[in-house]
């Protein structure tokens, strides 16, 4: 009965390459994101998501696509990773696009070789 | 621009003192406050929110606008208390900008 769950938990990848992160909700929640948590423990938001409107953070490069299939899904896709995208990424979900409680998933941890 | 400031990175306390982690923001809107904590090898979660003014766990944490702080403070740490604690100000567009985080130890 998880409520935010993401695959894989851990991904190893040599530079250059493309992957996905998929996340997967199933609380109802209309709104999703992504965010990313550095080595520092940083976390910032990447991207959020509600029904039609996607809402990016400028400082995400466009290698970084957010996809969603349906409202209880939000893959991230990443083109030709670097080095500096090895982190641990959380996909979290809220119920509208106000000011609600986001419920995180587990988190993905990157790690680009 | 919004900015959320934690200025420790660590603090360590003994059980059962007082614990106060900081948290200051700096926002042109209406804040909407929040401090979500993440225990060893568990996901974040929410601890508290400003707007339901309550206490959890034994947290307590109150908007102070004229400081533009969002404090979070226990009377009793307790040993299950260490974790990485979050202050976070969520924005119009439902966006959650986090501080750099507290990692809290509380020692036996």
């Amino acid at each position: 009965d998880t409520a935010v769950s993401q695959t894989p938990k851990y991904l190893v990848t040599q530079m250059g390459n493309d992957k996905s992160i998929k996340c997967e909700q199933n609380l109802g929640h209309d709104t999703m994101y992504w965010y990313k948590q550095d080595s520092k423990k940083f976390l910032k938001i990447m991207f959020s998501y509600n029904n039609k409107e996607l809402i990016i953070n400028e400082t995400v490069p466009n290698r970084f696509s957010p996809k969603s299939p349906d409202k209880a899904h939000l893959n991230l896709h990443i083109n030709s990773l670097e080095l500096g995208d090895s982190a641990v990424y959380f996909c979290a979900s809220s119920p509208g696009a106000g000011p609600d409680t986001q419920y995180f998933g587990p988190g993905t941890r990157l790690t680009v070789l | 621009a919004q900015r959320v400031t934690q200025p420790e990175k660590l603090l360590s306390v003994f059980k059962g003192a007082p614990v106060e982690l900081k948290c200051n923001y700096s926002y042109s809107g209406s804040p909407e406050l929040f401090w979500y904590v993440q225990y060893s090898r568990q996901r974040l979660q929410l601890l508290l929110r400003h707007i339901s003014r309550e206490s959890i766990k034994g947290f307590t944490a109150d908007l102070n606008k004229g400081e533009t702080s969002f404090h979070l403070k226990k009377p009793f740490a307790q040993e299950e208390d260490s974790a990485m604690y979050y202050c976070a100000l969520m924005t119009g567009a439902n966006n959650l900008f986090f501080g750099t985080g507290t990692r809290l130890t509380v020692i036996p």
